[in-house]
């Protein structure tokens, strides 16, 4: 079964500091995606990507988080100037609308804690 | 899009049927339902989608009513490994499929027992 690849599971950084995490999204899929979960909250959406460009954010998603597709695999979420409260569990997913039915497939997450 | 109601938490026993229920009172013509699973520390995964009636895969079924303000998702037999968060979600057939928001509420907390 295609899976979505998010890297890396585990990261941890200083508040200022800049994090990019990566995704590989199913390859045939057209629509990729960034959710956060943080710790004994909901999944909270984030951003849709379309065909090079943002088709929706959220309110959550302000000039510190950027979205990018550097090559035909990759799906980044740059987060410049990290805060305490960006700690949580950031999902990538993929979609694919020829098969409506099927859903949204996501990644494991990657836990970004921030000290 | 129509808001839902799950019971936060329910508890069955090994080898069970599990009933799931989730309320959407206000489904709008357009709105599918969609319900998710969770495991601690993953991402959501897609169990079952639809519009009326009922649907069935490999994993579990779907009953959705005449009236749609409700569906029931069902587990057959289930095992610890059942154990998870399942979320019911509503979404807008009418949006331009993948380019729409899913909007996770706090689910159903299932714990099955040996």
């Amino acid at each position: 079964e295609p899976e979505v690849t998010q890297t890396p599971s585990h990261q941890v950084t200083q508040m200022g500091q800049e994090v990019i995490l990566r995704c590989v999204p199913i390859s045939n899929h057209l629509y990729f995606y960034w959710y956060r979960q943080i710790l004994g909250q909901k999944v909270e959406f984030l951003v849709s990507f379309y065909n090079n460009e943002i088709s929706e954010k959220s309110e959550i998603f302000d000039d510190q988080f950027s979205v990018e597709r550097p090559d035909g695999s990759n799906f980044t979420l740059k987060i410049r100037s990290t805060k305490l409260e960006d700690s949580a569990m950031y999902f990538c997913a993929s979609s694919d609308p020829a098969h409506w039915g099927y859903g949204y497939t996501f990644g494991s997450g990657t836990r970004l804690t921030v000290v | 899009l129509a808001k839902t109601t799950q019971p936060i938490s329910m508890d069955s026993y090994e080898g069970q049927e599990v009933n799931i229920t989730c309320s959407h009172n206000n489904i709008a013509t357009n709105d599918y339902i969609t319900w998710y699973q969770q495991f601690p520390s993953q991402g959501p995964r897609f169990i079952i989608q639809g519009y009326k009636t009922k649907v069935t895969n490999e994993v579990a079924s779907l009953f959705i009513p005449a009236d749609r303000k409700s569906s029931t998702l069902s587990l057959p037999r289930v095992s610890l490994s059942d154990t998870a968060v399942y979320y019911c979600l509503v979404g807008d057939m009418l949006s331009n499929f993948g380019n729409e928001k899913l909007t996770f509420g706090t689910g159903t907390r299932l714990t099955i027992i040996p």
